[in-house]
């Protein structure tokens, strides 16, 4: 899983409470992204990270906010936990090398049920 | 915006035959083209991807897909099924003038094949 870890790999909880979800990488990649998957969706982007503390909205990013203060590290954050947010989030990272390679690498996935 | 079609939910193959994932495509601009896989319980994993150059590109796994711009199709394809090739199946794409966190990736495509 390209040295990204993700915790915690399955969460429970109630609607509207605060939950956030870690994205790790171990090699200092500049670019790092958050999805969700859901069925008949595929995957689509949350948020994203061209750096220490650059982030930018994605195409699903109302109620989810992001920080990113360490490079290793790209926290997501539901500040008001709702049932349509139940889903299996991961993050993702992409070599941002000269030339980059343009693939993105996936993390294990964090399971989440709102209830 | 870029999007992604994959026509088929389900394929089913016998193992040892020839098995095809199909991919259709639609951006302004150029295309870069992506396959991933994702087996049970796990993140997607690249298999191969279309930059430019040579229209058939071989990947992981003895996967090859062929880039046809005419179809603005992007079809993953074996010679030879396994049964461990039985997974989930993305397509995705990036517009060659857009940015790294503009990619769309389809549905999905669940793969089966039989012993």
């Amino acid at each position: 899983d390209a040295g990204i870890t993700q915790s915690p790999r399955h969460k429970v909880t109630e609607t509207g409470t605060p939950v956030t979800l870690r994205c790790h990488q171990t090699e200092n990649h500049r670019y790092m992204y958050w999805y969700r998957q859901d069925p008949g969706h595929g995957l689509r982007l949350i948020h994203y990270s061209y750096g220490v503390k650059d982030t930018d909205k994605g195409e699903v990013s109302d109620g989810y906010s992001v920080s990113r203060s360490k490079t290793e590290d790209f926290l997501l954050t539901l500040e008001s936990a709702t049932s349509s947010q139940t889903s299996v989030y991961f993050c993702a990272i992409s070599f941002g090398a000269n030339p980059p390679t343009y693939e993105q690498y996936f993390g294990p996935g964090t399971r989440l049920t709102v209830t | 915006a870029q999007s992604v079609a994959q026509p088929e939910d389900q394929v089913n193959v016998a193992e040892g035959n020839p098995l095809t994932v199909k991919c259709t495509y639609s951006v302004s601009g150029n295309p870069y083209l992506f396959w991933y896989v994702q087996y049970p319980n796990r993140g997607l994993q690249f298999l191969l991807k279309y930059i430019t150059g040579d229209n058939l590109v071989k990947g992981s796994y003895g996967f090859e897909a062929e880039f046809n711009k005419s179809q603005t199709s992007f079809h993953l394809k074996k010679p030879s099924a396994l049964v461990s090739d039985s997974a989930l199946y993305f397509c995705a794409v990036r517009d060659r003038g857009g940015n790294n966190n503009d990619m769309r990736f389809g549905a999905g495509t669940r793969l089966t094949v039989k012993p």
